[in-house]
């Protein structure tokens, strides 16, 4: 079964890097996935998506502080030089034949 | 500018049906597949259904399976959603998300949302 794992909560320092994981499950390790940012009362919007080589496609107007990698069956998303505007709730998503799937979203804090 | 713009939304009794609507605008509506995905309040993202360009391969959650109805009008650039016998479980935002492609893996645009509430 198709399952992303995130960490439901994480926090880091205003101008540090916060790096965020989402853990596919055993069997998919080769899939890829996308990284969506949701603020408070606001749609998703799409960060990157991230292969499982490690190379990643930003979204539109995504600033480069926005960085992804990869690690086994494991998808990060890494911010740089953390602003206040970053504290969101964070998404990956990955698909399969018929099925799109969520990780339970990560809440990141600007300290 | 890619724009989508849900409708239909609003307070239903349960049992009852209800169908939304997304309008889209700033791309070419009939190059890209095109989904569904509901957040109840304080929970997280949940995909519900989705649809190819031609709506030749289209999909459903297990929750939604039977009861949801996915199309598109490609002339008129609108996706629907037809929701029958709604339970208290299928109330949240409905967003209408865009994909990378034809019969895309993930989301690249989304909208903002319209609201069912389901409650006698």
């Amino acid at each position: 079964q198709l399952v992303l794992t995130q960490s439901p909560s994480a926090s880091a320092s205003l101008g540090a890097s916060v790096k965020l994981t989402c853990t596919l499950s055993s069997g998919h390790s080769s899939y890829a996935i996308a990284w969506h940012q949701q603020h408070p009362q606001k749609g998703p919007r799409f960060l990157m998506k991230v292969n499982s080589d490690g190379s990643h496609t930003r979204g539109d107007g995504i600033p480069d502080r926005f960085s992804g990698s990869s690690s086994g069956a494991e998808r990060y998303l890494t911010i740089s030089s953390l602003q206040s505007g970053d504290e969101a709730d964070y998404y990956c998503q990955t698909w399969g034949t018929g099925i799109r799937v969520f990780g339970g979203g990560t809440k990141l804090t600007v300290l | 500018e890619v724009q989508l713009v849900e409708s239909g939304g609003g307070l239903i009794q349960p049992g009852r049906s209800l169908r939304l609507s997304c309008e889209a605008s700033g791309f070419t509506f009939d190059d890209y597949a095109m989904h569904w995905v509901r957040q109840a309040p304080g929970k997280g993202l949940e995909w519900v259904s989705g649809i190819s360009w031609n709506s030749g391969n289209i999909d459903y959650a297990d929750s939604v399976k039977g009861r949801f109805t996915i199309s598109r009008d490609n002339a008129k650039n609108s996706l629907y959603l037809q929701m029958n016998s709604l339970r208290a479980e299928d109330m949240a935002l409905y967003y209408c998300a865009k994909t990378n492609g034809t019969n895309g893996g993930y989301f690249h645009y989304w909208g903002q949302g319209t609201l069912v509430t389901v409650s006698s």
